[in-house]
């Protein structure tokens, strides 16, 4: 079946560091590739989205770009505030099968000043 | 944009007893749902597909007859999580595409913090 592997954490950065978590899939047929954060105590929040390969999605500086020919979709923001502390998930689905959000195992990101 | 509401946020029940959890979209149809629970520290695990009108598809390893699942409308689905214990005690999320959307975004709702006491 449909799987995500994460790179495992915790991710320990300084603030205005540079940051990449790596992602990669499995999937049978053409998912749709997000990115979700999860601060402490809250749900998922959507973070950014591609929906075919070479598109790229980005919010609050965060980036990854659907790759198809390596089945990755590496998260990246070229400078983490202490802000950005939180638990990343990487995750697939199939629309188009009407299949559930399957997630990685979630990457720790600590930012310290 | 299209939201979904849980609820409740916060509930804590003694060992034993039944609790239901709401999921409500607000704005949108939703034929289909999706519940998942979360353990401290861990992933987001599916744990049902709710379908609207039929019977929930549980995922191997989800006690279909601990977790009653029933989604009597096209905007509710509700999870029953009967003679709770306290490994029980999980964050359950739902999630709903939107029927008549051809886009691929999934709404989730706020999470339901269970705690068996």
């Amino acid at each position: 079946g449909d799987s995500v592997t994460q790179m495992e954490g915790p991710v320990t950065l300084s603030e205005e560091a540079f940051l990449t978590i790596n992602c990669t899939y499995t999937a049978t047929g053409y998912p749709s590739l997000f990115w979700y954060v999860q601060y402490p105590g809250e749900g998922l929040q959507l973070l950014l989205k591609a929906t075919k390969a070479d598109d790229k999605g980005s919010n609050k500086g965060f980036e990854a770009t659907y790759r198809k020919e390596t089945t990755s979709f590496h998260l990246e923001k070229g400078s983490v505030q202490v802000s950005d502390s939180a638990v990343y998930f990487c995750a697939l689905s199939d629309r188009q099968a009407g299949t559930a959000l399957i997630f990685g195992k979630g990457t720790t990101l600590s930012v310290s000043s | 944009g299209a939201v979904v509401s849980q609820h409740p946020s916060w509930v804590i029940c003694k060992s034993g007893t039944s609790v239901k959890i709401e999921c409500r979209s607000l704005d949108f149809q939703a034929t289909t749902m999706f519940w998942y629970r979360q353990f401290p520290k861990q992933s987001l695990m599916l744990m049902a597909t709710s379908n609207e009108g039929s019977k929930a598809t549980y995922e191997q390893g989800v006690e279909k007859d601990k977790f009653l699942i029933n989604h009597a409308s096209l905007t509710l689905s509700t999870l029953t999580v009967t003679s709770a214990h306290p490994e029980d005690s999980s964050f359950y999320i739902c999630s709903a595409y939107p029927d008549r959307s051809s886009g691929n975004t999934i709404y989730f709702g706020e999470g339901s913090w269970l705690t068996v006491v």
